[in-house]
């Protein structure tokens, strides 16, 4: 079966620091994996998505970046943290075959002070 | 862009009381999902619908797609303290011509049971 997993789970940041969240899917190759934030008002915003190693989209010009290395490892990182930064952030994958069902890892707790 | 509508906001019944949420799309669905999130964890997937007049269900938990496919509901029968939690739904997101398995999400509903 596939698991998702995400670390660290909670994490606080001063302004200015750098970030880097890290994501890992075990037991499934090739697959499309997502980057989430979420923040007080309960909505999830696209940050980034991945169809294969080294291919990054980004859906919202921000300070954060994202990377992946490998088949089945996505980071989310910054240079330069800011307070608008905090949030709940979550790292999703799918197939996109015959539906395009996303499975959601347990989520980062960031705050920046 | 596709926008998806929820409602109620919230909603807070006795336990054993039957409840819906809808999720309203400005467009067409063409994939139509629910998750459920506990507060500070990530989300379930409760189940997905694809074909105008399709409904799924799962354990108390009964989702259907309307005719037109613009308009899902979620109905929860006999409700009890563990179906508290956020609903949210995500819609296949088509803009652009290519997915890309990507989902837009609708804003979430806030569920409390009382015991």
């Amino acid at each position: 079966s596939q698991t998702i997993h995400q670390w660290p789970a909670t994490l606080v940041q001063p302004v200015g620091s750098p970030l880097s969240l890290e994501c890992t899917v075990e037991g499934t190759s090739n697959p499309n994996l997502y980057w989430y934030r979420q923040a007080a008002g309960r909505g999830l915003q696209l940050l980034f998505y991945s169809v294969g190693i080294g291919q990054i989209s980004s859906e919202v010009p921000q300070n954060l970046s994202a990377s992946r290395p490998q088949d089945r490892q996505f980071i989310l990182s910054s240079k330069k943290l800011l307070l608008s930064d905090s949030g709940f952030y979550l790292c999703a994958w799918g197939r996109a075959v015959s539906t395009n069902t996303q499975y959601f890892g347990p989520g980062t707790r960031l705050t920046v002070l | 862009s596709q926008e998806l509508e929820q409602s109620p906001q919230s909603l807070i019944v006795q336990e054993g009381k039957n409840l819906t949420i809808n999720c309203t799309s400005s467009k067409t669905l063409y994939g139509l999902y629910w998750y459920k999130q506990k507060y500070g964890e990530g989300l379930i997937f409760l189940m997905m619908l694809q074909k105008g007049g399709e409904e799924k269900s799962h354990e108390k938990i009964t989702a259907k797609l309307d005719e037109k496919k613009q308009q899902s509901s979620l109905h929860i029968t006999a409700s009890q303290p563990s179906h508290a939690g956020i609903y949210l739904c995500g819609a296949d997101d088509y803009a652009g011509g290519t997915s890309y398995g990507k989902l837009t999400f609708g804003q979430g509903t806030i569920l409390t049971v009382h015991p």
